[in-house]
């Protein structure tokens, strides 16, 4: 079977940085994505590692390392507004499972 | 601008009514999917669809059947509501076998079942 596992909240002060770690077991793996969700929103798509090692986009990077089935989202210089929920989530062929999500409380 | 369109935001409706979800992505995507999403369990694939008139079941299927008749259009369908299937319903799409791990997501439709 498919499973991911990540820590199901995270708080951190505004201007720090903070991980989100997710463990993964699966078949038929493509690639490790990251997804935002504000309460009352729908999710959106943040990042994707289909390789092994780090992936930046401005304040947000994604790590991914297969061989550990680990990754990781690394958010800097952080914001109240992302104060939100993160999810992990894998790639298979045509289907895309997520884990449980972590919440990030981003305190002033 | 990419969108993926839920028919319902919220719906009510009574155990043992037959419900329909219907979505619409206007990107030309050929896979759709249709998850729901309740707290503590994140998003959970119900059926997905890589072509017209093509289904596969996820990780939750029962009590839950899908149709694509058209490649825009994928419909979640509850024979029997239940209780139990109060929830959020997200519906995604993405491009083909370009499985970059993007899925655009709709706006969710919560379902509440009495």
């Amino acid at each position: 079977g498919q499973s991911l596992e990540q820590p199901s909240e995270v708080t951190a002060v505004e201007g720090a940085i903070v991980q989100i770690n997710c463990t993964y077991q699966t078949s038929g793996f493509y690639g490790l994505s990251w997804y935002q969700q504000h309460d009352g929103g729908a999710p959106t798509f943040l990042s994707y590692n289909a390789l092994d090692g780090l992936e930046e986009t401005g304040r947000f990077s994604s790590f991914l390392s297969r061989s550990d089935s680990y990754g990781y989202l690394l958010l800097q210089e952080l914001q109240m507004k992302d104060s939100a929920s993160y999810f992990c989530a894998v790639s298979g062929g045509f289907k895309t499972i997520f884990g449980a999500g972590t919440r990030l409380f981003v305190k002033a | 601008d990419v969108k993926v369109t839920q028919s319902s935001r919220y719906l009510v409706k009574r155990t043992g009514e037959k419900v329909f979800l219907e979505c619409v992505q206007d990107m030309d995507h050929e896979n759709m999917f249709w998850y729901r999403q309740d707290p503590g369990l994140g998003l959970r694939l119900i059926y997905f669809s890589y072509d017209v008139k093509m289904k596969e079941k996820g990780d939750i299927p029962e009590g839950y059947s899908v149709s694509r008749e058209k490649k825009e259009r994928f419909s979640l369908i509850l024979e029997s509501a239940s209780t139990n299937q109060t929830s959020m319903y997200l519906c995604a799409s993405s491009r083909g076998q370009d499985n970059t791990g993007e899925l655009f997501f709709g706006e969710g439709s919560r379902l509440t079942v009495l």
